[in-house]
């Protein structure tokens, strides 16, 4: 069973560019890249911001974007916003499984 | 447009069951796994399960193995999850989301609060 770690806050100041790290703490993502990332305000329904790793849904800002290395997958926003200030979930679908990461909490300074 | 409306919040005693349903709309019902995410107050989000609207065929965490039926009815596109031997730590904001090919959830339902408490 993958677990997925995320740090648990990060901060930056608007302008900015931040980065949200995923790990998995087995091994590593391998040839899996069904990785996906969301966003979610307090009291909202979570958003899928980057899925199959690095692709963006239509309508998502190309602030972000997404990538993956051995144990490890990013999350970066660029050009940080004061709406960027949310929480942020890694996800891992190990068919038929999905995992998620414990969330990061990004602060905009 | 892909709709996904949930049944509404609801409160049961330990050691009850609870049924939430999630009716979907906007695109064809067969196509897409339709997962369940629950989220406790002030926690993360945590996989329940897939169903497979197709064949009704599911997938769920081991946690809940014991106590857990998804169901889907064709006929009205909706999927129903039935969660059982409430506790305390069941109470949660439980969300069904439609799955993508690549496993990521695209479309969520608007979430339904299941509140467990004697």
């Amino acid at each position: 069973q993958s677990a997925l770690a995320q740090p648990a806050s990060v901060s930056g100041s608007p302008g900015q560019s931040i980065t949200i790290s995923c790990s998995v703490s087995t091994g590593d993502f391998g040839r899996n890249d069904y990785v996906a990332w969301y966003q979610q305000y307090p009291g909202e329904v979570p958003k899928v911001l980057i899925y199959n790793v690095n692709r963006r849904p239509s309508g998502v800002s190309d602030r972000f974007s997404g990538s993956k290395s051995g144990n490890t997958a990013s999350l970066t926003i660029s050009g940080l916003q004061p709406e960027d200030e949310a929480i942020y979930y890694c996800s891992l679908d190990t068919d038929p499984h999905i995992h998620f990461g414990g969330g990061t909490a990004l602060k905009v300074l | 447009q892909v709709h996904l409306v949930q049944s509404g919040a609801e409160v049961r005693k330990p050691g009850a069951s609870v049924k939430v349903s999630c009716k979907t709309s906007g695109y064809m019902f067969a196509f897409f796994y339709l997962s369940w995410v629950r989220q406790a107050p002030g926690q993360g989000l945590e996989w329940v399960g897939n169903i497979n609207p197709t064949n009704g065929v599911t997938d769920y965490a081991q946690k809940f193995q014991d106590r857990l039926t998804m169901t889907n009815d064709t006929s009205t596109a909706t999927v129903h999850m039935h969660l059982g031997g409430l506790t305390s730590e069941d109470t949660a904001v439980y969300y069904c989301a439609r799955m993508d090919w690549s496993g990521a959830l695209d479309s969520w339902g608007q979430g339904t609060l299941v509140t467990v408490s004697s």
